[in-house]
């Protein structure tokens, strides 16, 4: 059982826009910034958004992040089959001090 | 370019103690809002995180695992060991060692090694 919670998996077609939630409390997504992983399965996670709303240097702008209350988004638009993957949501959780990291969505390009 | 990797055994006994090491290069964990970090991920579910040491030398732990973590650093070395006491096949999982930002643009993993799976079977 995961702190944050995320909808286990999601699905589009090519050119959609998908949207991925993550849901928290008030002692990590409520106060905390929140960041997304991408992970390839075999691979390691990459980091994909930071500080709610952030791309890293080399993400494209197709991929979008928002945070409001205790909850966070991932919005992926023009969605490619390259999208398919493993998106985690993560937040540092000031009452357990902890760094917690959703369940995960398993997204899949129809 | 910041790289990391991680090294250690891939099959451990139950009770041992499991030692593994990141060893880095493209930055210095001497450097003011740096960090590296320890998350594991069992097969098909979601990353845990286990452990973190700062550049200053503060070491934050898993509550959960906090009883069986050791963190430490040789900045010198450019690497970070991380040790588990009392292994359980419940600790299989891929091993992953990750650069923390920890600065004004907020907090979070950057750079991940490839990860190495350790599996705990007698």
């Amino acid at each position: 059982q995961s702190v944050l919670t995320q909808p286990p998996s999601a699905s589009g077609t090519p050119g959609q826009r998908v949207t991925i939630s993550c849901s928290g409390s008030s002692s990590n997504i409520g106060s905390n910034s929140v960041n997304w992983y991408q992970q390839i399965p075999g691979t390691a996670p990459k980091l994909l958004i930071y500080t709610n709303d952030q791309r890293p240097s080399g993400v494209p702008d197709r991929f979008s992040g928002s945070r409001s209350g205790t909850s966070a988004s991932l919005a992926i638009s023009g969605l490619q089959s390259e999208d398919e993957a493993d998106y985690y949501c993560a937040a540092w959780d000031d009452s357990l001090d902890d760094v917690v990291f959703g369940g995960g969505t398993k997204l899949t390009v129809l | 370019q910041i790289t990391l990797k991680e090294s250690g055994p891939t099959l451990v006994k139950p009770t041992q103690t499991l030692t593994l090491t990141c060893s880095f290069s493209g930055f210095s964990l001497t450097t003011t809002g740096v960090g590296v970090g320890w998350i594991r991920q069992p097969p098909g579910k979601a990353p845990e995180w286990l452990a973190l040491i700062y550049w200053d030398d503060d070491k934050r732990y898993s509550p959960s695992l906090n009883t069986r973590l050791t963190i430490t650093k040789d900045a010198s070395k450019n690497q970070v060991v991380l040790t588990m006491t009392n292994m359980d096949p419940l600790d299989t999982a891929t091993y992953y060692c990750a650069h923390y930002y920890y600065g004004y643009r907020g907090r979070f993993f950057d750079y991940w090694g490839q990860g190495t799976l350790v599996t705990v079977s007698s």
